[in-house]
């Protein structure tokens, strides 16, 4: 059973406004999260973090939020901008060692 | 500095046929893992490393084999392929374990079994 869920399959936004991925989980056990990006052909490529501890992480352009109570997280990216269409994930650790992954919505940013 | 590497890129099998997945990386991490990608499933867990001669299952470990001898080489084994076993496969390294941002993937395998 999917313990990460990404609901969305795909996301449209048009250039400089805010993309929000929204991700949700099911295990109380997670206790850190992470986003990944990744572009066709490629692996995915860390985006951002955060822990079980916070409930915000800013790195420039982009935020994760994290609500335990609703097991929710979401990334903002804003602006958005055209180099950010790519499929984005969401994951979860349980433990050290042991990561799981969400379906994946693809984000197009429209110049 | 490569980063990680995975050969081959493509593979076509027929079932029932063995063959094994590299994945190589030059920064000297301890922990190293590999996933498969299927379509509307995500990435999933298949087994990982933390170190030369420590491995361990995943979340969906079953029709493959690894070993870690070297801190470098991560190989994947399929003993006997199977179609359900199609997929995009990807390792990855990290220098201490799954969490934070230090892991990197390669660029994947993408396989296909007949």
């Amino acid at each position: 059973d999917q313990q990460v869920k990404q609901n969305s399959p795909s996301l449209s936004v048009q250039e400089g406004r805010i993309s929000i991925l929204n991700c949700d989980y099911t295990n109380s056990m997670f206790d850190y999260f992470l986003w990944y990006k990744k572009y066709p052909a490629e692996g995915p490529t860390f985006l951002i973090s955060i822990s079980s501890i916070k409930d915000k992480n800013e790195d420039g352009r982009f935020t994760v939020f994290l609500n335990k109570s609703a097991k929710h997280l979401s990334l903002h990216i804003v602006p958005s901008q055209p180099g950010d269409s790519a499929v984005y994930f969401c994951a979860a650790c349980e433990g050290a060692n042991n990561l799981f992954f969400g379906t994946g919505t693809r984000l197009t940013v429209i110049p | 500095n490569a980063g990680v590497t995975q050969t081959p890129k493509f593979q076509v099998l027929k079932t029932g046929q063995s063959m094994t997945l590299q994945c190589a990386q030059d920064m000297n991490h301890e922990y190293m893992s590999w996933y498969r990608q299927d379509p509307g499933m995500g990435l999933r867990l298949i087994h990982y490393s933390v170190g030369a001669g420590i491995t361990d299952q995943g979340e969906v470990p079953n029709g493959y084999n690894v070993s870690r001898s070297t801190t470098e080489d991560f190989p994947l084994r399929l003993l006997s392929a199977a179609p359900s076993q199609t997929s995009v496969y990807f390792c990855a390294s990290s220098y201490a374990n799954a969490r934070g941002d230090t892991q990197y993937f390669g660029p994947g395998t993408r396989l296909t079994v007949l």
